[in-house]
């Protein structure tokens, strides 16, 4: 148990499918992000929220549209993805203040688009 | 072009003997650095980090050393175990970053650690 939990571990849709991830935590942590990962490409950030604010937007595709109703939940719906979609999708939260600016990682949602 | 480098996608080391992992980095202007660790099918643990303003810290088997002039960071594991086989993420953190917390990445390295 990491404290932040993802939903579901693994997500297999097409390419006309809505789908949506979730992720929650309970650590008190104010900030929340979404993460991409993809094969041989370094962690690319997708969305910060901090307070419940959407405060980062990475450039990215409109298919995708994060949700954060409180500071202990996260989600990113998903529509008319692509193959290239295809990643392993991680949220993370932290917490400011403090010399450790550590995230705590969820175990991620692998999703596959066919 | 990359900001943080590991230049190493993987490395294989004999139980009880040291393992170090390189990062490079090319913006200055980073405040801190941490190292990641992630088994596979779960998310990237919080492992290590250095202030810019130290040169190491020390936490059990793991010391990360910091060489500002280089632009140069190592995660050194001694004594390495079987246990320590995972993908080891180095990450910088910018000056300024406030509360976003927004974390430059490595591509990771991937230890073996072999009984």
């Amino acid at each position: 148990e990491t404290g932040v939990t993802q939903t579901p571990r693994h997500l297999v849709m097409g390419m006309t499918n809505k789908k949506s991830l979730k992720c929650e935590q309970h650590l008190g942590h104010n900030a929340m992000y979404w993460y991409k990962q993809s094969a041989k490409k370094p962690l690319e950030l997708m969305f910060v929220y901090n307070f419940k604010e959407q405060t980062e937007n990475n450039s990215v595709p409109s298919r995708f549209s994060p949700e954060c109703p409180n500071s202990s939940h996260l989600f990113l719906h998903l529509h008319t993805l692509q193959p290239e979609d295809s990643a392993l999708y991680l949220c993370a939260s932290s917490h400011g203040g403090g010399s450790n600016y550590g995230y705590t990682f969820g175990s991620g949602t692998r999703l596959t688009v066919v | 072009d990359q900001q943080v480098k590991q230049n190493s996608p993987s490395l294989s080391v004999q139980e009880g003997r040291i393992s170090i992992l390189n990062c490079d980095y090319t913006n200055s202007m980073f405040d801190y650095f941490l190292w990641y660790k992630k088994y596979p099918a779960e998310g990237p643990t919080f492992l290590i980090s250095i202030s810019s303003i130290k040169d190491k810290n020390e936490d059990g088997r793991f010391t990360v050393f910091l060489n500002k002039s280089a632009k140069h960071l190592s995660l050194h594991i001694v004594p390495s175990q079987p246990g320590d086989s995972a993908v080891y993420f180095c990450a910088a953190i910018p000056l300024n970053a406030g509360n976003n917390r927004k974390l430059i990445w490595g591509l990771g390295t991937s230890l073996a650690v072999n009984p």
